[in-house]
């Protein structure tokens, strides 16, 4: 069935390092992968987002990148800062022209100073 | 441009009894999609809506239900609260696109109800 696994649940890093969230998909048919940043009493809020056309994509300090092949997607905060600190999801889009994402289990991101 | 908007934000209900929530969509979106948030299940997608009509539902019982109308906004509904029903509500909105598009437009979401079953 469907499925999106992220990793790793929790991710601690200093000020100004790099973080890295990894997700992987099984539908193959899935051609749409936001990223989320929700954090705490707030819903879930899209910082970025990948389509199977493309293998990169940058906005400032976060990228995205994706492997079709291995159904692999990951996303990259450089020079981290506090206000980073947030539980992250990905998601791959489910059946062609419908609303429907599927998550993964989200990574709380501490950034400490 | 306004974002989307859930009302009630918070609601306490008692087992057995029903509960309605609503969502407004961004202005000229036309798709709602409504999510559940636990901490043991995380985000799943519950069901979508586009153009008053529901293009997808996830596994959960019919208990679960919604709806959308004429001006995009949707309304679901919980009948019989079991205390399992405990979660964050989220509704995402999308521009959405007719039968025959194979494109995922970007999803918005809510700040979400916080429903409490005791």
């Amino acid at each position: 069935g469907e499925n999106v696994e992220q990793h790793p649940s929790t991710l601690s890093v200093q000020e100004g390092d790099s973080a890295v969230i990894k997700c992987t998909y099984s539908d193959s048919a899935s051609n749409y992968f936001p990223w989320y940043k929700q954090e705490l009493g707030k819903g879930p809020q899209l910082i970025i987002d990948i389509r199977s056309n493309v293998g990169e994509k940058k906005d400032q300090r976060i990228a995205v990148t994706l492997n079709k092949t291995a159904k692999h997607f990951s996303l990259h905060i450089t020079e981290t800062q506090p206000e980073d600190s947030a539980v992250y999801f990905c998601a791959a889009s489910g059946p062609s022209n419908t609303g429907k994402l599927i998550f993964g289990q989200g990574t709380t991101l501490q950034v400490k100073p | 441009k306004a974002g989307v908007t859930q009302t009630p934000r918070y609601l306490i209900k008692t087992r057995g009894q029903q509960v309605t929530l609503s969502c407004s969509p961004i202005s000229g979106h036309r798709s709602v999609s409504w999510y559940q948030q636990t901490p043991g299940q995380g985000l799943q997608f519950l069901f979508e809506y586009f153009s008053e009509t529901q293009r997808n539902k996830g596994n959960f019982p019919g208990r679960f239900s919604g709806r959308q109308f004429s001006n995009s906004r949707s309304e679901m509904n919980v009948s019989t609260l079991e205390l399992g029903d405990s979660a964050l509500y989220l509704c995402a909105s999308s521009f959405g696109a007719g039968t025959g598009t194979f494109y995922t437009y970007e999803q918005y979401f809510g700040p979400g109800t916080r429903l409490t079953v005791t």
